[in-house]
């Protein structure tokens, strides 16, 4: 059974970093893209990164790009999302997502882990 | 990269069909067959149900259904039933490499 479980979500300032996790398992990891999709309180969902399947292509929202970074760690079937420069319109459930393989869609969602950017 | 057009809800009587809209540009929608649909209920995670358009993932039942035609890609639910009372929301792979959401679609079963 495919399982996502995210962790690393918090209360931070505007201005602060953080850094989230997705262990995956269920899967073979090194064979699938990984995702990051975020819902704010009572709003629809909004794509924010993905990174390929051996970790040498990664992509980003407009509305992060420069200030999240998405990477992998095979050995640990982790991927990360440092972000930095949080801004209060960042505070949403960040969900992992994995790639329904070739199909460029998202098949298999984590739980969710929730941000909260205030002062 | 703007978010999909989608109507902001949608309603329909069991029994009956209804189609959900989602309207795109020439760098999304238009430009590749990835297209893909999730149901999401209250409080739970979203489902993928129609991916590359048309397809049905296993077990999703077979009164989910997709199209596209130019930059609009639609997805019908015919013979409506109570479960079916979710958000829906689309989605396209775009030009820029990476992935746009429509806004979402309340639907309620009268």
């Amino acid at each position: 059974e495919v399982q996502l479980v995210e962790s690393g979500g918090d209360l931070v300032q505007p201005g602060e970093s953080l850094r989230l996790s997705c262990s995956a398992s269920g899967f073979t990891f090194t064979d699938y893209a990984i995702h990051w999709v975020r819902q704010a309180p009572g709003k629809g969902l909004e794509y924010v990164s993905s990174i390929n399947d051996n970790g040498g292509r990664t992509h980003y929202a407009a509305s992060v790009k420069g200030r999240f970074t998405i990477s992998r760690d095979d050995s640990q079937n982790t991927v990360y999302l440092q972000m930095s420069s949080l801004r209060p319109d960042d505070t949403s459930v960040y969900f992992c997502v994995k790639d329904r393989r070739g199909t460029y869609s998202f098949e298999s969602w984590g739980q969710g882990t929730p941000v909260t950017v205030s002062s | 990269q703007s978010a999909l057009t989608q109507p902001a809800s949608v309603s329909g009587s069991p029994g009956q069909p209804i189609t959900i809209s989602c309207t795109g540009t020439s760098g999304d929608v238009g430009a590749y067959n990835f297209v893909s649909w999730y149901q999401q209920h209250p409080g739970k995670t979203p489902k993928l149900i129609i991916y590359e358009v048309t397809n049905r993932p296993s077990g999703v039942s077979n009164r989910f259904s997709g199209s596209k035609s130019g930059n609009t890609a639609s997805l019908t639910i015919s013979g409506l039933q109570a479960e079916d009372e979710a958000d829906y929301y689309c989605n396209s792979y775009t030009s820029s490499n990476n992935w746009v959401f429509g806004g979402g679609t309340k639907l309620t079963v009268l």
